[in-house]
């Protein structure tokens, strides 16, 4: 089956700071979503990538999606308290449901 | 809308007893999902369903049954629970399987 990895397990940032997360995958990807999962919470769609090289933007949140598939990343720009919580990318299984990577786990410091 | 529904939202179970996890949504949503999460780590793939009546086996299936009568709801059936089992359990669901699913609140369940 399909298995994703992501870098890094944690990061922990200055607010105000920067965060990137990185999703990769041995195989070509027919496309990939992207969750957050505030702590205690459940995790929470955030968008999906379909066509490569895409890139979409939430707000202070850049997904974007590689040239050949096999990798996404989502950026985040000037961290808030708010964006506390894990990031997980999942990809598409053949078409019947998507497999989940283990998370970034994100915390801000203010 | 209510979207997905779990209950209970927390169980104690001792070692060798059974018990069903609730699911119901209410989305008319024809892909249901059971994930596990235990502490620190992602998601498994417990049992999906693409519709009533259908349902197939994930990444994690061992210890559990599921059943789908109808649209809306998709329990998960835990027989003989071990230690092992301790875990949150979240169900979702899907209008197609390949879009963003919506997520229950989860169930914390732990086997003592």
């Amino acid at each position: 089956g399909q298995q994703v990895m992501q870098i890094p397990q944690y990061q922990h940032v200055q607010e105000g700071e920067d965060f990137t997360t990185y999703c990769n995958s041995s195989t070509t990807l027919s496309n990939i979503q992207w969750y957050k999962q505030r702590p205690g919470g459940h995790p929470v769609f955030l968008i999906q990538l379909v066509k490569s090289g895409e890139v979409k933007k939430q707000k202070r949140l850049t997904f974007q999606f590689g040239e050949a598939k096999k990798n996404s990343s989502l950026h985040i720009t000037a961290t808030q308290t708010t964006d506390v919580g894990t990031y997980f990318c999942a990809a598409d299984n053949y078409g019947q449901n998507f497999v989940f990577g283990p998370g970034t786990r994100l915390s801000v410091l203010p | 809308n209510a979207g997905v529904t779990q209950t209970p939202k927390f169980r104690i179970l001792k070692i060798g007893q059974s018990m069903t996890l609730q699911c119901t949504q209410d989305m008319n949503h024809n892909y249901m999902y059971w994930y596990r999460q235990d502490p620190g780590m992602g998601l498994k793939l417990i049992y999906y369903s693409v519709g009533a009546g259908i349902t197939d086996k994930g990444e994690v299936p061992n210890g559990y049954n599921v059943s789908r009568s109808t649209t809306e709801d998709f329990p998960l059936r835990l027989e003989l629970a071990a230690p092992s089992q301790t875990s949150v359990y979240f169900c979702a669901s899907s209008q197609t399987g390949d879009y963003g699913y919506t997520f229950g609140s989860g169930t914390r369940l732990t086997v003592v």
